[in-house]
């Protein structure tokens, strides 16, 4: 069972140009939750997914990004007209059912690591 | 509010020595779940250990233990006969029972030498 997936693992955008990000959840898995990591700090959330639907964005900036989730195909994060200050690391997890909390286990992908140049 | 504090930014170990990384985290939620994941070079996010907040007992995993202390908001990791590939930085992390995200603290980067 593949886990989850992310891509591409390295993305260079110049400043004014849009990004977008990739996840493929674990197979039967219909959750997703992006992250994103800045530079020396932790994990911060930004927006919980399901098929297409947005439960909770509360993370995530107002301008310039969006998710979505569709039916069909990978779950797609998109920033607009980036800035040097989107620079991180943007990670994917999914998770199995909808039972919040920690046993709902959330998986994590590699991440996608953002230059804006 | 929900925090996660990791008081140590970097910490080395001896290969075979113990190790011992600290995190305290505050919630007003009384259910909740604690994690420690591993974040090596290739940055992958690797669970760790977890424990549920409503147990008493410390979670253990091979050579890796926690000391959950629920009052003082406590949960320390242990990693006992450290190896070169335990080399990583190390995410302490919670998410309640009520709540679809995790809270992630800063990290404490571990270097094992050999």
């Amino acid at each position: 069972n593949a886990g989850v997936m992310q891509n591409p693992r390295h993305l260079v955008r110049r400043r004014g140009q849009e990004a977008r990000l990739r996840c493929s959840p674990m197979k039967g898995h219909s959750h997703v939750y992006w992250y994103r990591q800045l530079p020396e700090e932790g994990l911060k959330f930004m927006v919980y997914l399901q098929k297409e639907n947005i439960i909770d964005e509360s993370g995530m900036p107002k301008e310039r990004f969006s998710a979505e989730f569709p039916k069909e195909g990978p779950s797609i994060l998109r920033i607009q007209q980036v800035v040097r200050g989107d620079s991180a690391a943007y990670f994917c997890a999914s998770s199995l059912t909808l039972v919040t909390g920690g046993m709902n286990e959330q998986f994590f992908g590699p991440g996608t690591r953002l230059t804006v140049l | 509010a929900q925090t996660v504090t990791q008081s140590q930014p970097e910490m080395s170990v001896q290969e075979a020595e113990t190790v011992t990384l600290s995190c305290t985290y505050d919630t007003s939620e009384n259910n909740y779940y604690l994690f420690w994941y591993k974040q090596p070079p290739s940055r992958q996010m690797i669970l760790v250990i977890r424990q549920e907040a409503y147990k008493q007992q410390n979670a253990t995993e091979n050579r890796f233990s926690v000391n959950f202390q629920k009052a003082a908001k406590s949960f320390s990791l242990k990693i006992s006969d450290s190896q070169l590939g335990d080399t990583a930085m190390y995410f302490c992390a919670f998410i309640t029972n009520t709540g679809n995200q995790f809270y992630f603290g800063t990290g404490t980067s571990l270097t094992v030498i050999p």
